[in-house]
């Protein structure tokens, strides 16, 4: 069964900085992944996904992803950090025909005025 | 319009009680699922249906029991509950076409059990 490790729990960063997040998958054949951001007290939005075709993915709120299959890895980015981009993100492998999504455990990211 | 709406939003029960929470999508969608995050933010699958056919059953208690009247509905009744089932649970739906498709999310519903 297909898995993701998201390595950094709690991440720091100050408003305006750059931002990466690190997801790295585990699956025999092609994945299609995904981004989530959940703020407090809400639900998992779609941030970006990944299903084929150029590895760079674009996503809402100024997001991006780069999908590395020699690394197993879809990090998501962001140029410049806004307050409001405080929240919970979850990196997300999905496989098969049977929409089996599997999320790794979570990136918080607070933002330092 | 609420695409994905589950209720209530927060449900506090005793022990041992029965309780059911309650989803449906207005997306088309032929596939919902039960998620259940714990206090860590962890998220795990617990049900899949598509089209009213269970597909994934990850290993959960037999408490935990989906009802699916529909394609639009997902039910999830849980008997005898316990402290450990606190949690929020998460309902969700997608379109199943080749491959996974991304899946959109209720709000979730707050269980405590005290």
């Amino acid at each position: 069964a297909q898995s993701v490790t998201q390595p950094d729990i709690h991440i720091t960063v100050s408003e305006g900085a750059s931002l990466e997040l690190r997801c790295n998958y585990s699956y025999g054949a092609t994945p299609y992944l995904f981004w989530y951001v959940q703020s407090p007290g809400q639900g998992l939005q779609l941030l970006l996904k990944y299903f084929s075709g150029d590895t760079l993915v674009q996503g809402i709120k100024g997001f991006e992803a780069e999908f590395k299959r020699s690394q197993s890895s879809f990090n998501l980015r962001k140029p410049s950090v806004h307050w409001s981009d405080a929240a919970e993100y979850f990196c997300a492998v999905g496989a098969g025909n049977n929409n089996d999504m599997r999320f790794g455990a979570g990136t918080r990211l607070t933002v330092k005025p | 319009d609420t695409a994905v709406s589950q209720t209530p939003k927060y449900l506090v029960t005793q022990m041992g009680n029965d309780k059911s929470i309650k989803c449906e999508q207005n997306l088309g969608h032929d596939t919902m699922y039960w998620y259940k995050q714990d206090s860590k933010k962890f998220l795990k699958i617990m049900f899949s249906y598509n089209n009213k056919e269970l597909i994934i059953n990850e290993t959960v208690p037999n408490r935990f029991s989906p009802k699916s009247p529909d394609k639009a509905h997902l039910n999830l009744h849980i008997n005898s509950l316990e402290l450990g089932d606190s949690a929020v649970y998460f309902c969700a739906s997608s379109q199943r076409r080749q491959g996974t498709s991304e899946a959109f999310f209720g709000q979730g519903t707050r269980l405590t059990v005290v």
